[in-house]
């Protein structure tokens, strides 16, 4: 399969507690995007790289997440101190460099805050 | 900024009817829209987009969407629904001016059962 991966698809942790989420998006693509998910809504975007380079954040990226690509390959996507409000399903998702190709999503990591 | 509403939370449809799921946005300049589908514990796989071109763009599983500029809508249809088509389906914008941003905007989803 060559699809976009994200591991792990499921993590409960405790209140207070780092996490970190990996994604690896399919391989000719250079652009790579994080949304997060909450049930009954549609994903909300909040980081977007070209390449290694992090271009775009959203205000909904607080200073306790913080997302690398370091060789513009994979990407990490690291939540820090943990709230309740950081429950979701975190998206990657990856496109070709032009703007008008479709991103291709993963299956998403689960996160549940105890 | 850009924005995408999809005014129907739920469509119930009998299998082999036609369909219509319902999207309508607003964003600066010429859009790039999408449709996707998502499953249950799955990620959102595209179905088809509209670029430039003809207003009606024909995607994957006998899907399309018809672009109206004046309307600013893009709904998506297919003419005879089948039960496995029953899925969240979002409708996503994104403006197509150089400079704008790239990530996409979604709409919070439209959940069809196709009955059997």
């Amino acid at each position: 399969d060559t699809g976009v991966s994200q591991d792990p698809r499921h993590k409960i942790t405790k209140r207070g507690q780092n996490v970190t989420f990996r994604c690896d998006p399919i391989s000719e693509h250079n652009r790579l995007y994080w949304y997060r998910q909450t049930l009954g809504q549609g994903p909300e975007f909040l980081t977007y790289f070209q390449n290694e380079a992090q271009l775009e954040k959203s205000r909904l990226l607080s200073d306790r997440f913080s997302a690398e690509r370091p060789k513009g390959s994979f990407s990490t996507l690291e939540i820090q101190r943990t709230e309740q409000g950081d429950s979701a399903m975190y998206l990657c998702a990856s496109s070709l460099g032009t703007s008008n190709q479709p991103q291709h999503f993963g299956d998403g990591t689960r996160l549940s805050i105890l | 900024a850009q924005s995408v509403a999809q005014p129907e939370d739920q469509v119930n449809v009998a299998e082999g009817n036609p369909l219509t799921v319902k999207c309508t946005y607003s964003v600066s300049g010429n859009p790039y829209l999408f449709w996707y589908v998502q499953y249950p514990n799955r990620g959102l796989q595209f179905l088809l987009k509209y670029i430039t071109g003809d207003n009606l763009v024909k995607g994957s599983y006998g899907f399309e969407a018809e672009f109206n500029k004046s309307q600013t809508s893009f709904h998506l249809k297919k003419p005879s629904a089948l039960v496995s088509d029953s899925a969240l389906y979002f409708c996503a914008v994104r403006a197509s001016l150089i400079g704008s941003a790239r990530q996409l905007t979604f709409g919070s989803g439209t959940q069809l059962t196709v009955l059997p």
